[in-house]
């Protein structure tokens, strides 16, 4: 498809498990952000792209979340020994350069984390 | 820190209303102010953007105003329509990050 694609789209796992979310962007966009959604929390930032390279890792809540990019395409957000305040829809984003640049972020549908 | 704060978390209008959302930031040095609109299950979409140098912009029904001194920026619907009902997020960014408002739950009354 032509849009950002992620997986998968629910995902229910045990305290203290490691998870991955993927993300797919679009062709050609060399920018990929990485957001998390709670309830009545908005969208928290958590890590950028540009390239394979994370000049802005800022967001990560703590040292059980990584991320990395390979090719300048696929990513993958992993969070290991997740915890129930982990439990969230985890949103990618790409554009073609940055954010502030280029102007419109084109999200993918979410990946929703469920953790007991 | 909260770098954009928006306001209210929820609002009901009548069909063919007035839909106000308002936003604030706090760091001058942002310079690109976009409204995202959020339907369920679906992943945020551009609605509109603002840059500085102006104070207004209209798209269709929808109309961002931006203050500059007092740091405030807000999405207006006008003839607002149930099909507008979803979650709208106002933003601030600057080079190549965004930070997002908490969001508004729009609901438009049939």
């Amino acid at each position: 498809g032509a849009g950002v694609s992620q997986s998968p789209s629910n995902k229910v796992t045990e305290k203290g498990k490691d998870v991955e979310l993927r993300c797919d962007p679009i062709s050609g966009h060399t920018a990929l952000y990485w957001y998390r959604q709670s309830l009545g929390q908005g969208l928290e930032f958590l890590i950028y792209f540009q390239g394979n390279s994370a000049p802005d890792k800022s967001g990560l809540p703590s040292d059980r979340f990584s991320a990395e990019r390979t090719g300048g395409s696929v990513s993958t957000l992993t969070i290991q020994r997740t915890q129930q305040e982990d439990s969230a829809v985890y949103l990618c984003a790409s554009t073609v350069h940055g954010g502030s640049n280029t102007g419109e972020l084109f999200f993918g549908e979410g990946s929703r984390l469920t953790v007991l | 820190q909260q770098q954009v704060k928006q306001s209210p978390q929820s609002l009901i209008v009548q069909k063919g209303g007035i839909s106000i959302i308002n936003c604030a930031y706090e760091n001058t040095a942002f310079d690109y102010f976009p409204w995202y609109q959020q339907f369920p299950g679906k992943g945020p979409a551009l609605l509109i953007a603002i840059r500085p140098d102006v104070s207004e912009k209209k798209e269709g029904r929808f109309t961002i105003s931006f203050n500059k001194s007092a740091k405030q920026f807000s999405l207006h619907i006008m003839d607002s329509q149930p099909g507008d009902s979803a979650t709208y997020f106002c933003a601030a960014g600057r080079d190549d990050k965004i930070i997002f408002g908490k969001g508004t739950r729009l609901h438009i009354l049939p």
